[in-house]
């Protein structure tokens, strides 16, 4: 298995506070990924990062920021949390075409489920 | 852009029955093509990919998939499952005119496969 964690896990938080969620890897891959998973949408890009301090939005950025200050954390910021961003967050990394297995596969960390009250 | 559609969201099948999940993505530009399986409360593993080359694609677990460029349709069947497929399958593609990599997903579709 690739290896990827994310932290923590699980927490409950509440309207208006900030959280960050953090995905470390192991692989030192360039590329890394956040993803939100919601029922009936299937996982939709958060941000992405193509290299250290280099990031970029996805399709569903507002209310998020990204940090990656080195190569194996990225770091998912929400700045006051609210109800709507209460999901399951999906880290996911690359090696793009420069390393195996050459054809941009992501791999896939357990998860964070977070709920906001 | 690009999308994808997964057109069910659920599959009910009985164990050792066929089964096939269809996915069909909006654009025939060259892309790669990605099939995911999250098990309950899981990360997502990977299924079968294609790149290139021959449009019958096998994975794991038994899984295969069929790329046909013309109807823009990747579907995945297994010719006889078992109670432990249960799970959420994602389809996925990759622009390869994108140097990000970044992936497109669809809505999943759940199978339910009972005994």
């Amino acid at each position: 298995d690739a290896g990827i964690t994310q932290s923590p896990r699980h927490k409950v938080t509440e309207t208006g506070t900030p959280v960050t969620l953090r995905c470390h890897q192991t692989e030192n891959h360039r590329y890394m990924y956040w993803y939100r998973q919601d029922p009936g949408h299937g996982l939709r890009l958060i941000h992405y990062s193509y290299g250290v301090k280099d990031t970029d939005k996805g399709e569903v950025s507002d209310g998020y920021s990204v940090s990656r200050s080195k190569t194996e954390d990225f770091l998912l910021t929400l700045e006051s949390a609210t109800s709507s961003q209460t999901s399951v967050y999906f880290c996911a990394i690359s090696a793009g075409t420069s390393g195996p297995p050459g054809d941009g596969e992501q791999f896939f960390g357990p998860g964070t489920r977070l709920t906001v009250l | 852009a690009q999308s994808v559609t997964q057109l069910d969201s659920q599959v009910p099948v009985f164990e050792e029955a066929p089964v096939e999940l269809r996915c069909n993505y909006s654009s025939s530009v060259s892309v790669y093509l990605f099939w995911y399986v999250q098990y309950p409360n899981q990360g997502l593993q990977l299924l079968l990919k294609y790149l290139s080359g021959s449009t019958l694609v096998k994975g794991i677990n038994g899984f295969e998939a069929e790329f046909n460029k013309s109807q823009t349709s990747f579907h995945l069947r297994k010719p006889s499952v078992h109670i432990s497929d249960t799970a959420e399958y994602f389809c996925a593609v990759s622009d390869l005119m994108d140097s990000s990599y970044k992936l497109i997903f669809g809505s999943g579709t759940r199978l339910l496969v009972r005994p």
